[in-house]
């Protein structure tokens, strides 16, 4: 089955710098890759997303780039905010967009 | 208010006996799913579902069972619950039809079996 990593586990930045959390796949037929912001005590919610067609993906300060071939996504959060301070999970969906394997999730934290 | 709940949000019981954690969602998504989220291991799927009366095996489905009657139910069934299940789980649900597959999830469900 599929199997996701997810580095760094923990990180810690300044407001106002940028964050990278790095994650990897297994499955060459997975074709959907979300990522998720998770506040304590609350559910995960999807911040952004790409498919497997795409190279990159931006939505005001968070990108996610794909690279199909080395099978690995990145998220990236400029001009960090303390509220950008939360877990960020990646996820891939293989199965035809059935089944979905998370990464273990990276707890950013912005200093202010 | 589009959205997915849960109940019971906090839930203490003890090994062996029955549970059900109830799932809902008002959005006539297709497709719902079940996970549990443990610390160092991140969110794992259960259980999901594609349609009414169709469900099937996520990473960890031991010692569970869910049932898709309705479209907007997703029940999570403890059988006979042990310590190990003991956990954060989170229903979530999806259009899953049309190329859109962004996923709601619920306020989570803390379970603790003694």
């Amino acid at each position: 089955g599929e199997n996701v990593e997810q580095h760094p586990s923990t990180l810690s930045v300044q407001e106002g710098d940028s964050a990278v959390i790095k994650c990897t796949y297994s499955d060459s037929a997975s074709n959907y890759f979300p990522w998720y912001k998770q506040e304590l005590g609350k559910g995960p919610q999807l911040i952004i997303d790409i498919r497997s067609n795409v190279g990159e993906k931006k939505d005001q300060r968070i990108a996610v780039t794909l690279n199909k071939t080395a099978k690995h996504f990145s998220l990236h959060i400029t001009e960090t905010q303390p509220e950008d301070s939360a877990v960020y999970f990646c996820a891939a969906w293989s199965g035809g967009y059935q089944k979905v394997t998370f990464g273990i999730g990276t707890k950013l934290q912005v200093i202010p | 208010e589009a959205q997915v709940t849960q109940n019971p949000r906090y839930l203490i019981t003890v090994t062996g006996k029955k549970l059900t954690v109830t799932c809902s969602q008002n959005m006539n998504h297709e497709y719902m799913s079940w996970y549990r989220q443990d610390p160092g291991l991140g969110l794992r799927q259960i259980y999901y579902s594609m349609n009414v009366e169709v469900t099937d095996k996520g990473d960890v489905p031991e010692g569970y069972k869910v049932s898709r009657k309705e479209k907007r139910n997703f029940p999570l069934i403890l059988e006979s619950p042990s310590p190990n299940q003991t956990s954060l789980y989170f229903c979530a649900s999806s259009p899953g039809v049309g190329g859109v597959y962004e996923q709601y999830f619920g306020p989570g469900t803390r379970l603790t079996v003694t």
